[in-house]
């Protein structure tokens, strides 16, 4: 079975500041890690993926993520935040096309002006 | 890009009625569906998979007879939440798998639907 861990439930962060949104895992086979954002009484947007090859990984919105086997961890970042960022992150694993993801408790992001 | 929509995205119903869920690809054909429920503030935990023409697959703990689902073709997904009471208000969010063999993968979201049971 896979487990996601995200430490930070709330992240406040001034605008224009960088952020790091922290993940880590827990997988006995190789997986597939996701970053997904979710704005108030909506479904989730993907932000980025890991599949395989590069261990950086480049999004939308400015947000990029690095895979670190070592570590298990899959953390998310962004140099300057807006307030649009506001939302609430979710970091998910699967092992495989066609399966489950499962998901770690979130981070809400809340920017500061 | 890939699109999945739920109807509706809110229902409010009285204890004791049915509910259905809709979900739909609208550009793409899903052969794989995934049903989540997510509560205030917490995580989304999947309920089941939803394969066409199949069964489904429920994860342990959800009671395949009150949640049932259909995956009829290969754009639509239903979900009936039966004999619904106050406890299984929550949000409901479903998602497809672009997926085919040996292709990579992503799951796209739908918007979720906020069932509130009275």
């Amino acid at each position: 079975a896979q487990s996601v861990t995200q430490l930070d439930s709330q992240v406040p962060v001034f605008e224009e500041a960088p952020v790091e949104l922290r993940c880590n895992y827990s997988s006995s086979v190789s997986v597939y890690l996701f970053w997904y954002v979710q704005y108030p009484n909506q479904g989730l947007q993907l932000l980025l993926k890991y599949l395989s090859g590069s261990t950086l990984v480049k999004g939308i919105n400015g947000f990029e993520a690095e895979f670190n086997k070592s570590q298990t961890s899959f953390h998310l970042r962004k140099p300057s935040v807006h307030i649009s960022d506001t939302a609430e992150y979710f970091c998910a694993v699967s092992v495989g096309p066609n399966e489950k993801l499962t998901f770690g408790t979130g981070t809400r992001l809340t920017i500061i002006p | 890009g890939a699109v999945v929509s739920q109807h509706p995205s809110r229902v409010i119903c009285k204890s004791g009625t049915s509910v259905k869920i809709e979900c739909r690809s609208l550009d793409f054909q899903a052969t794989t569906m995934f049903w989540y429920r997510q509560f205030p503030k917490q995580s989304l935990m999947l309920m089941a998979t939803s394969n066409e023409g199949s069964k489904a697959t429920y994860e342990q703990g959800v009671e395949k007879d009150k949640f049932l689902i259909n995956h009829a073709s290969l754009t639509l997904s239903t979900l009936t939440v039966t004999s619904a009471h106050p406890e299984d208000s929550s949000f409901y969010i479903c998602s497809a798998n672009t997926a085919t063999s040996g292709s990579t993968d992503t799951q796209y979201f739908g918007p979720g639907t906020r069932l509130t049971v009275l």
